[in-house]
């Protein structure tokens, strides 16, 4: 079965660059949800969108952007990156905008040097 | 502030024996309340689900309780294996405004010994 698609899987950036990371969601699926999960650390919510909008927002830094497409599929773009950003991201989709059963990506490691 | 605590040390068994798990929050009022399976370097993988309206969920050797008065869920897993051995992580939802958005638990460390 199809899963969540995220790529890249690893990405070194140094400070102050810029990175974006993808998310492909489950066919059907039409809300995405981004988390950061830092050592140790349980997953920190974002931000996730429904049907293509922004449904909920979480610690996401101003820095942070996200949208999702008419494919539904998710971008989550980082300026100005700082070592603190070194963490890795999930993506993770389900049916309904109710966060129920969430299907999660691989996630993709941000190094930031 | 809210607040999910799940057992903070790592929980040591014997293969065979039943694991228990515990998830206590407070100032929370969750709908229904997820549990996940992270094994490291992956992301978390979806266990079970139970509502605010029901007590007790099972699926095959896992079973769920959830007693929104103590404010805590119990995870069993009867006749552990090694490959049961994972970080475990309880996850709250809310229908405030059904955003979706999911809180989750530290997690606890389980591992079981052959």
């Amino acid at each position: 079965a199809a899963g969540v698609i995220q790529s890249p899987r690893h990405l070194i950036k140094e400070k102050r660059e810029t990175a974006t990371l993808k998310c492909y969601p489950i066919p059907r699926h039409d809300t995405v949800y981004w988390y950061q999960q830092g050592p140790g650390q349980d997953p920190q919510f974002l931000i996730s969108f429904y049907e293509k909008m922004q449904s909920d927002k979480g610690s996401i830094p101003d820095r942070f952007s996200a949208q999702q497409f008419s494919d539904y599929h998710s971008e989550l773009n980082m300026s100005s990156l700082e070592l603190g950003d070194s963490a890795l991201y999930f993506c993770a989709s389900s049916f309904g905008g109710e966060g129920e059963k969430l299907f999660f990506g691989s996630g993709t490691q941000l190094s930031v040097l | 502030s809210q607040k999910i605590e799940q057992n903070s040390e790592a929980l040591n068994i014997q293969e065979g024996k039943t694991a228990t798990l515990t998830c206590n929050y407070t100032n929370y009022s969750p709908a229904y309340l997820q549990w996940y399976r992270q094994d490291p370097g992956r992301g978390p993988v979806f266990l079970l689900l139970i509502r605010e309206n029901e007590k007790e969920k099972r699926k095959e050797r896992l079973k769920v309780t959830f007693d929104t008065t103590l404010k805590q869920s119990l995870f069993h897993i009867t006749a552990s294996q090694p490959a049961d051995s994972a970080t475990y992580l309880c996850a709250l939802g809310s229908t405030a405004g059904n955003t979706g958005k999911l809180i989750f638990g530290q997690g606890t460390t389980l591992q079981v010994k052959p």
